[in-house]
């Protein structure tokens, strides 16, 4: 069974800070892996995305995250946050090879300081 | 393009009441669906997701139930709501091997 781990469920940190919001995921097989945001009483939107290839991958607002698949971690990351990036952060995973189903994490509130 | 439809946006509904919530999914078939259930403070819950018409699978047995009575469209519904189902529930739809695609939610008030 897939399970999704956010160790962080609060991260506050002031504008224009770097910021670290974790992830670790345990799977048996092959996983893809999700980042996605969450603004108050709104759906969920995908920020970035992991299937294959290159294990860093980038959105187009600044965030970054980075596969390591031997300490089966998806750490999302970015160098200067802004006010407009406070919100809900959610990790997912999904089976790559059969899976339908989408495991997501307990989510970290990242808020913002001026 | 495809989009997917939620509603109704909010609901307040008396304990012992039925609920029914619809979600359709627009410039897609075969989508699969999903119903998650996000309580306040906590992550995503899944509830029911689908691969076709009328296939559902339910992760947790609970008071609620799914229904997919056409191909782009998955309906969640009770027959008696409890207080312990408030909450904010989402639709979500993906294609096989790519990311899944959220409506906006319902957020449901049981009183």
């Amino acid at each position: 069974a897939q399970s999704v781990t956010q160790l962080d469920s609060q991260v506050p940190v002031f504008e224009e800070a770097p910021v670290e919001l974790r992830c670790n995921y345990s799977s048996s097989v092959s996983v893809y892996l999700f980042w996605y945001v969450q603004y108050p009483n709104q759906g969920l939107q995908l920020l970035l995305k992991y299937l294959s290839g290159s294990t860093l991958v980038e959105s187009i607002n600044g965030f970054e995250a980075e596969f390591n698949k031997s300490q089966t971690s998806f750490h999302l990351r970015k160098p200067s946050v802004h006010i407009s990036d406070t919100a809900e952060y959610f990790c997912a995973v999904r089976k790559s090879n059969t899976g339908n189903q989408f495991y997501f994490g307990t989510g970290t509130s990242l808020t913002v300081i001026p | 393009s495809q989009t997917i439809h939620q509603w109704p946006a909010t609901l307040v509904q008396p304990v012992g009441s039925p609920l029914s919530l619809e979600c359709t999914v627009e410039g897609t078939s075969n989508p699969n669906l999903y119903w998650y259930r996000q309580a306040a403070g906590r992550g995503l819950q899944l509830l029911f997701y689908s691969v076709g018409i009328g296939q559902i699978s339910s992760e947790v047995p609970q008071n609620l139930s799914a229904s997919r009575p056409q191909d782009r469209q998955f309906i969640l519904s009770s027959k008696k709501l409890l207080l312990s189902d408030s909450g904010f529930y989402l639709c979500a739809w993906s294609s096989y091997g790519l990311e899944a695609f959220f409506g906006q939610g319902t957020r449901l008030t049981v009183v």
